[in-house]
């Protein structure tokens, strides 16, 4: 099974100020075709998770510019420009490499 | 507009059974593969299941594997998730979610609470 490693486990940041939050998995996510099985996942207090970046690179619809998603193989990174109290809450990988999805742990970002 | 509605959560005591259904609108629901994930209460998010379009390939993760079921009626648009012999850690929020083309999770249901306990 594929294990997927985030760091850190959280992390307080100052508005306006820059984020950056790793992602490791344990089997490279990299297909034939080109594509990075990776997704970004951001779970705000009290609510569902949402889809923030898809095929490790790609914003998906409605996600501000400020959120970008790289990577390739075994090592992802996604980065926040600058935060905005919005974005606080819990941010998850997701491999969808094999047919046994796996979730890393988690990043709990706070506005200091 | 898309929508997943979870429903069929509740308590239930320890070895006992119950079974979700989630609810799909404002989409073509045959052509989408659906998945569950969970999440126990203060905790992280965890894959469960994966349906394919037509129902004919669904994978389970090791915790739940033997224990739950999960199927889909094309017809009524629901994907469901039966689950016996349940346990205090399958104590969780248990969310639908679609997927399409190596996408998953671009529309979650809201969750619905199933709380295993004596």
């Amino acid at each position: 099974d594929v294990v997927m490693t985030q760091s850190p486990l959280s992390l307080s940041v100052t508005p306006g100020e820059p984020a950056s939050i790793s992602c490791r998995s344990s089997q490279s996510l990299l297909l034939d075709n080109g594509y990075n099985y990776m997704d970004w996942y951001l779970q705000k207090p009290g609510q569902s998770p949402q889809l923030l970046i898809y095929l490790g690179s790609n914003r998906a619809s409605g996600v501000p510019d400020r959120f970008s998603g790289s990577g390739s193989g075994t090592d992802f990174t996604l980065k926040i420009s600058r935060v905005e109290a919005e974005d606080v809450g819990v941010y998850y990988c997701m491999q969808a490499l094999q047919s046994l999805y796996s979730f890393g742990q988690g990043t709990k970002l706070e506005i200091k | 507009e898309v929508q997943l509605v979870e429903s069929g959560g509740g308590l239930v005591q320890p070895g006992g059974s119950l079974r979700l259904s989630c609810t799909a609108s404002g989409f073509t629901f045959s052509h989408y593969w659906m998945h569950w994930v969970r999440q126990a209460p203060g905790e992280g998010l965890v894959w469960i299941s994966r349906v394919d379009s037509d129902g004919g390939s669904i994978f389970y993760a090791d915790s739940v594997k033997g224990r739950f079921t999960s199927s889909r009626d094309n017809a009524k648009n629901v994907l469901y998730l039966e689950m016996n012999s349940l346990r205090g850690e399958d104590t969780a929020v248990y969310y639908c979610l679609r997927e399409v083309g190596g996408v998953a999770g671009d529309y979650w249901g809201q969750g619905t609470l199933v709380t295993v306990s004596s």
